[in-house]
């Protein structure tokens, strides 16, 4: 069992609607979770960060994190063709800790 | 400000041959990082480096190897190469270790073992 599980879609929506993206994990230890988003041919860009459980917000991004379930989310409001890409979950034990990548979810957003 | 640059952008290899990829971290940044991510895969963790020493290691092989320079820039060297090797290669940079400060990546190497 891998220690990160993320559906790797893909996911297609019509542009505006709501994006739900998930991962689950199976390792307690995890204190920091991330959400990066990458295109086609670029590196991985960081989207959000948090630490422990709760929630957090920029924009139209919210990321959720449920350390009793062991399952984060992240939310796209009013999604947009331009947030068309991959979305990676990732995590670590520690502050500068190796991360833990999901398998990522491919998103596409319909005009 | 510049962020992490990376060294060729692709580079073809025979199997058995060596390769050496580069990284300039992010201006302000001391701690490089360098993942593998095959097609279709999320990055995985080859090595972390901090004051010119290896400081974390993933699960790979001893034919993965790094260096740090002064200047906090790095290289990735990988010897014997398999077909298997063939991925983008991604390094990424933050501040010191346990500091609050996520990794930013650059674009990646794309190796091609023929």
């Amino acid at each position: 069992q891998k220690e990160v599980e993320q559906d790797p879609g893909p996911l297609s929506v019509p542009e505006g609607a709501i994006v739900s993206l998930n991962c689950t994990y199976s390792n307690s230890a995890f204190q920091y979770f991330m959400w990066y988003r990458q295109y086609s041919r670029k590196g991985p860009e960081l989207l959000m960060y948090t630490y422990s459980s709760g929630n957090k917000e920029d924009g139209r991004f919210t990321a959720q994190v449920d350390k009793s379930s062991k399952y984060i989310s992240l939310f796209i409001r009013d999604s947009q063709p331009s947030d068309s890409a991959t979305y990676l979950c990732a995590m670590a034990r520690n502050q500068g800790g190796k991360l833990i990548f999901g398998q990522g979810t491919e998103l596409s957003v319909k005009p | 400000d510049a962020g992490v640059t990376q060294s060729p952008t692709h580079l073809i290899k025979t199997r058995g041959q060596q390769v050496t990829l580069r990284c300039s971290p992010k201006s302000g940044h001391d701690t490089v990082s360098w993942y593998q991510q095959a097609l279709g895969q999320g990055p995985q963790f080859i090595f972390q480096y901090y004051e010119e020493e290896e400081r974390q290691r993933g699960n790979f092989p001893d034919r993965f190897s790094g260096h740090q320079f002064p200047n906090y820039s790095s290289e990735l060297n990988v010897n014997a190469l398999l077909l298997g090797d063939s991925a983008l290669y991604l390094c990424a940079s933050s501040t010191g270790q346990g500091a609050n400060s996520p990794l930013h990546f650059g674009n990646g190497t794309r190796l091609t073992v023929t």
